[in-house]
């Protein structure tokens, strides 16, 4: 399968706990994006990444939060100290470089669903 | 700021219905218009997109046009089947250098046999 792959799928844990979520992009593409979706929620944008650089951070991005993509591949988003409004789908995206004006389709992935007890 | 502003559901219609879900924005400039479709367990897929002014969208027999004077993108179909059944998000991409996406709220449809 060669899309957008996320892990884990699904995570609880406790209050206060620090939680890890992998994205794989498409191996072309060099942007990466995510973004969280709350119930009956459309998704919300956080953070977005140009091969390995970070160029945007949305204002929902907490110093709780933070997103790394080390080698301009695979992406990594940590939470720490979780709260029970952390509780979402988290979800990734990729796309290949283009010109601004979003022609190019974002692809996807099927999201971690992260629930804090 | 951005916002996209979408038909409030959930919407149930009978098979061979014809559907259409309202789609209106805020946007500075001359954002670039999507349709994304999430059926049940599966990730967001692009439906259709159009970048520019009366630019229409269309896939899968749905069809969109960008509507800069009512700021608007309906999505529409003639003929709704039960493996339509999914939600559906409006979005946009501004075009002045950032990349993210802003979405509506979704409208869930359901077709009935």
């Amino acid at each position: 399968d060669t899309g957008v792959s996320q892990n884990p799928r699904h995570k609880i844990t406790k209050r206060g706990q620090n939680v890890t979520f992998r994205c794989d992009p498409i191996s072309e593409h060099n942007r990466l994006y995510w973004y969280r979706q709350t119930l009956g929620q459309g998704p919300e944008f956080l953070t977005y990444f140009q091969n390995e650089a970070q160029l945007e951070k949305s204002r929902l991005l907490s110093d709780r939060f933070s997103a790394e993509r080390p080698k301009g591949s695979f992406s990594t988003l940590e939470i720490q100290r979780t709260e029970q409004g952390d509780s979402a789908m988290y979800l990734c995206a990729s796309s290949p470089a283009g010109t601004s004006g979003g022609a190019h389709e974002q692809f996807f992935g099927p999201g971690t669903r992260l629930t804090v007890l | 700021g951005n916002s996209v502003t979408q038909m409030e559901g959930p919407v149930t219609l009978s098979e061979e219905a014809f559907l259409t879900i309202n789609c209106t924005y805020t946007a500075t400039g001359y954002p670039s218009l999507f349709w994304y479709v999430q059926y049940p367990g599966e990730g967001l897929q692009l439906l259709l997109k159009a970048t520019k002014a009366d630019d229409k969208g269309s896939n899968k027999g749905f069809e969109a046009t960008y509507r800069k004077e009512t700021t608007s993108f309906h999505l529409e179909k003639g003929s709704v089947q039960v493996s339509d059944s999914a939600v559906y998000f409006c979005a946009l991409i501004s075009n002045f250098g950032n990349e993210k996406l802003t979405f509506g709220t979704g409208t869930r449809l359901t077709i009935i046999p």
